[in-house]
């Protein structure tokens, strides 16, 4: 069974960094590429970009260019999303998925990050 | 980016009821659109992909629809526990894109 385990949530400064893990298993890590999607409270989803666990290749939304930074570990099947600079609009879920079939078909559980001076 | 339009933003409907979510790409996305279905304090759970194609044990009782620009998704006989949002999204190009979401809700 495939399955994504996320950090927990975090309580952040603003201006400070934050790093998620998104913990893979059940598959073959480098079979498909990691995405990382932003839901803000209450609202929709906006898509950050992607990463290819195989040889590091990314793709991000150019909204979010500078902000995240997708990385992996494949020796512990894991991925990370950095978030730089933070502000009280990065507050919100985030969460990594497997895209498989043309739809983001798992999904972690999602991680809080709450941004408060 | 490819905008994606649910222009219902609240649905009303009753169980056992058919109804349909509709949503409009900005620009032709061929059939790369997906629905999802998303409850309080979960994750989306994708059930349809490539417009029309049921995903892995979602029920038969929704179906979608549609090619180009104008997408439909169905539920042919509403359950109290799809009770629910639903978000299309549009796989046709970088930035994935998300409409705005509709909540399906009892009258």
């Amino acid at each position: 069974e495939i399955q994504l385990q996320q950090s927990g949530p975090e309580l952040m400064k603003p201006g400070a960094s934050v790093k998620i893990s998104c913990k893979a298993s059940g598959y073959s890590f480098t079979s498909y590429y990691m995405h990382w999607v932003k839901q803000s409270h209450g609202k929709s989803l906006e898509w950050i970009g992607y990463i290819d666990p195989f040889n590091g290749g990314t793709r991000y939304n150019q909204k979010f260019k500078g902000k995240a930074t997708l990385t992996v570990d494949k020796s512990s099947s894991t991925a990370y999303m950095h978030l730089s600079s933070l502000t009280s609009e990065d507050s919100a879920v985030y969460s990594c998925a497997l895209l498989i079939l043309g739809g983001l078909a798992h999904w972690g559980q999602g991680t809080l990050v709450t941004v408060s001076a | 980016d490819i905008v994606m339009t649910q222009s219902h933003k609240f649905m009303s409907t009753s169980v056992g009821d058919r109804v349909s979510i509709t949503c409009k790409a900005s620009q032709d996305v061929s059939t790369a659109v997906a629905w999802y279905q998303q409850k309080p304090g979960q994750s989306p759970k994708l059930l349809i992909y490539s417009a029309s194609y049921r995903y892995t044990g979602v029920p038969d009782r929704f179906t979608g629809s549609g090619s180009g620009t104008d997408f439909t998704f169905t539920v042919s006989s509403v359950q109290a526990e799809d009770l629910s949002f639903y978000y299309c999204q549009q796989h046709f190009t970088s930035p994935l894109t998300f409409g705005a979401g509709t909540k399906l809700e009892l009258k």
